[in-house]
């Protein structure tokens, strides 16, 4: 139980464009929703915490008209990066935790590698 | 500053050996440790979760110990097999009053050789 899936598992664009990364619980409903930035060898730094039905709350030094995000059902958030550029690219993951669980355990997706050219 | 710190950085073994990981935290007020095992381009799975009154957890051939009085946590491998290869991570939650904070290691990738 507790699967997070993310689609795509890797894309690759150009500079300028904008790009959509999804992130699904698939059993179960998940009432918060984390996106996560990993640069190789580094670990994972938190970029924003997302509600079901409200506003997501960025960490310091995250652009939030840059990365937008929206959790608009218990089961799908989704994370848009708006204008990337070759700075963007990177690994994203995204993690989900649900009610009845203790807040801090956060069940992690598989990732999505986005290269910018 | 709530801080992780994992050692060493990386490290080669061969298959069928044992290897430790170390991971030294300041994470304030406690809540609790694990360890995820991170493949290649994949998100981390859980390995171990170990709250403050836990020493010992195991989960097959990883086992985990827990020093809450000196905030130190290492994670044991045994008899390591080529699958092992990935990068280790500690995570260390922070409670608060009506919030958690995780804080991440930077990971230690093992490497098992034949």
């Amino acid at each position: 139980g507790a699967v997070v899936s993310q689609h795509p598992s890797w894309v690759i664009c150009k500079s300028g464009t904008s790009v959509k990364i999804e992130c699904r619980s698939l059993d179960f409903q998940a009432t918060t929703m984390f996106w996560y930035r990993q640069f190789p060898k580094q670990s994972l730094m938190l970029m924003a915490t997302s509600n079901e039905g409200s506003k997501a709350t960025y960490e310091q030094g995250v652009e939030k008209d840059k990365f937008l995000i929206n959790h608009a059902s218990l089961t799908l958030s989704t994370l848009t990066v708006t204008s990337a550029h070759p700075e963007d690219s990177s690994f994203y993951i995204c993690s989900a935790s649900f009610r009845g669980r203790a807040f801090d355990t956060q069940y992690f997706g598989p990732g999505t590698r986005l290269t910018v050219l | 500053k709530n801080q992780v710190e994992q050692s060493p950085q990386s490290l080669i073994i061969l298959e069928g050996k044992n290897c430790t990981l170390q991971c030294n935290y300041t994470v304030s007020p406690f809540s609790n440790l694990r360890w995820y095992k991170q493949d290649t381009g994949r998100g981390p799975v859980s390995l171990t979760i170990m709250t403050f009154s836990e020493n010992t957890k195991s989960n097959g051939r990883y086992t985990a110990t827990l020093d809450a009085d000196t905030k130190q946590s290492s994670l044991h491998i045994t008899a390591s097999q080529l699958s092992d290869s990935a990068s280790y991570i500690c995570v260390v939650s922070a409670a608060y009053s009506n919030d958690y904070k995780l804080s991440f290691g930077a990971g230690t990738t093992v490497t098992v050789r034949a």
